[in-house]
């Protein structure tokens, strides 16, 4: 049972919307991550967080853009969705340590047509 | 910089059988952990097993376990007994002790044979 919550599980919208992929967490975290995967493929850190009013980017270049005001609340927001946009997106969070490990939400599957 | 290597895009084994996924990498740094992490289809990704790169002995969990080979840089994943559900992509992953961010190998993906 997931103690890390992403929603909406599946997400089909047009070119050019706006939308928020929400992840909640209820581990009290402060570590929390955003991960872009192509089916079967590996996974691209796209932004992370280490902490409430804490945001940097990933290695994947995106137009994507998020928020931590509370520590269990981590939402990744697109201005305007593209087909380029179409993935999977895994919100992840960990403990403090190095050692910890990553738990991960079921993931959102985006289309964007 | 560090990166990591899965060189089995695929691997397929017999239910019971024992079958093992390689992973090598490459770093500078003498402190490091390394993950395998398990994605069954549509479901959520999970912890395997973990190993810190100061212990000599290998990290066991239940059916799973780790060749770590510190001087060749390789962390390789066997799995005994093999069970339908073990099914799914297994990722390595490398963290740096100064760093909290993870470095993902390109993934194998496991198929068992009933």
């Amino acid at each position: 049972e997931a103690d890390i919550y992403q929603t909406p599980r599946y997400l089909v919208i047009g070119t050019g919307k706006k939308i928020t992929l929400e992840c909640s967490q209820t581990m009290g975290h402060d570590k929390m991550y955003w991960y872009q995967q192509d089916p079967g493929m590996e996974l691209h850190l796209i932004h992370y967080s280490y902490g409430v009013n804490s945001t940097e980017k990933g290695d994947l270049s995106s137009e994507s853009t998020v928020s931590r005001i509370r520590t269990e609340h981590f939402p990744l927001t697109l201005e305007s969705a593209r087909p380029s946009h179409t993935s999977q997106y895994l919100c992840a969070s960990s403990d403090w340590d190095s050692y910890s490990p990553l738990h991960f939400g079921n993931g959102t599957r985006l289309t964007v047509t | 910089a560090q990166t990591v290597t899965q060189s089995q895009p695929e691997m397929s084994v017999q239910e019971a059988e024992t079958v093992t996924l390689s992973c090598t990498y490459d770093t500078s740094e003498s402190d490091y952990y390394l993950f395998w992490y398990k994605q069954p289809p549509s479901r959520q990704m999970i912890l395997v097993i973990r190993q810190e790169a100061y212990k000599q002995q290998n990290a066991t969990e239940n059916r799973f376990s780790v060749n770590f080979q510190k001087a060749a840089k390789s962390f390789s994943l066997k799995i005994s007994d093999s069970q339908l559900g073990d099914a799914a992509m297994y990722f390595c992953a490398y963290r740096s002790g100064e760093d909290y961010q993870l470095i993902w190998g390109a993934g194998t993906k496991l198929i068992i044979k009933p």
